[in-house]
């Protein structure tokens, strides 16, 4: 198994400013991925945490408001960007192991006055 | 898109009575898993079926996987309160990208 672990696990912010989340995971993994869970609804998948080169975006995401770094195996962070009120949703990083399992952060719930 | 949809959305039972929770997706996976979330909190795996598995138990759980139909089916047996939460199934693909796609969850009630 994996235990991950985020920080901080929830912010209330101002418009415009930026938040970065940390996620560490406690073996080596796979792969590392970031989400999003606005309220009320699905996980969306944000990017692919790519170890030592940029992230992987998926469709309506890019880097400029996304900014993700992944330096090692077992930590990645994820960065919002001049933040609005819609950006408010919990942000979830979540890992591959070996084993083929995917595993989830507790994640960090984002309020954007 | 390969996303699993539950069905149903939302499901309000008696403690103690069984709960079924199906999903279909839409393209050839290599496995399905299932996740409970409860309210505010971060997502819990339960359990992984691989595509040459048709049925998977752990504890209460009982988990179902028709690759003809698309579909597979969560079943708790003898539901708790503490089982109220909303699952979702998620299905990863066979082009080996190795992320998930999940559903819409399911809501599950158990009323004490």
């Amino acid at each position: 198994s994996a235990v991950i672990s985020q920080k901080p696990s929830r912010d209330i912010c101002q418009r415009g400013t930026s938040l970065t989340i940390q996620c560490q995971v406690d073996s080596q993994v796979t792969m590392m991925f970031w989400y999003r869970q606005q309220p009320g609804q699905s996980l969306t998948l944000i990017a692919t945490a790519n170890q030592g080169s940029e992230a992987t975006y998926e469709s309506g995401f890019v880097i400029d408001k996304f900014p993700i770094s992944r330096p090692n195996l077992t930590f990645s962070t994820l960065t919002v960007s001049n933040m609005s009120p819609e950006d408010s949703s919990i942000y979830l990083c979540s890992v591959v192991t070996y084993q083929e399992t995917q595993y989830f952060g507790p994640g960090t719930r984002l309020l954007v006055l | 898109s390969q996303q699993g949809e539950e069905d149903p959305q939302a499901l309000s039972i008696q403690e103690g009575e069984n709960a079924t929770m199906n999903c279909s997706y839409k393209t050839s996976i290599n496995n399905l898993q299932w996740y409970r979330q409860n309210s505010g909190r971060g997502l819990v795996h339960l359990i992984l079926i691989r595509s040459n598995e048709r049925e998977k138990h752990s504890g209460r759980l009982r988990v179902t996987l028709d690759t003809s139909k698309k579909s597979s089916s969560l079943l708790i047996t003898a539901s708790r309160a503490a089982d109220t939460a909303s699952y979702f199934c998620a299905t990863d693909s066979r082009t080996g990208a190795n992320n998930l796609f999940f559903g819409t969850g399911t809501r599950l009630t158990v009323i004490p």
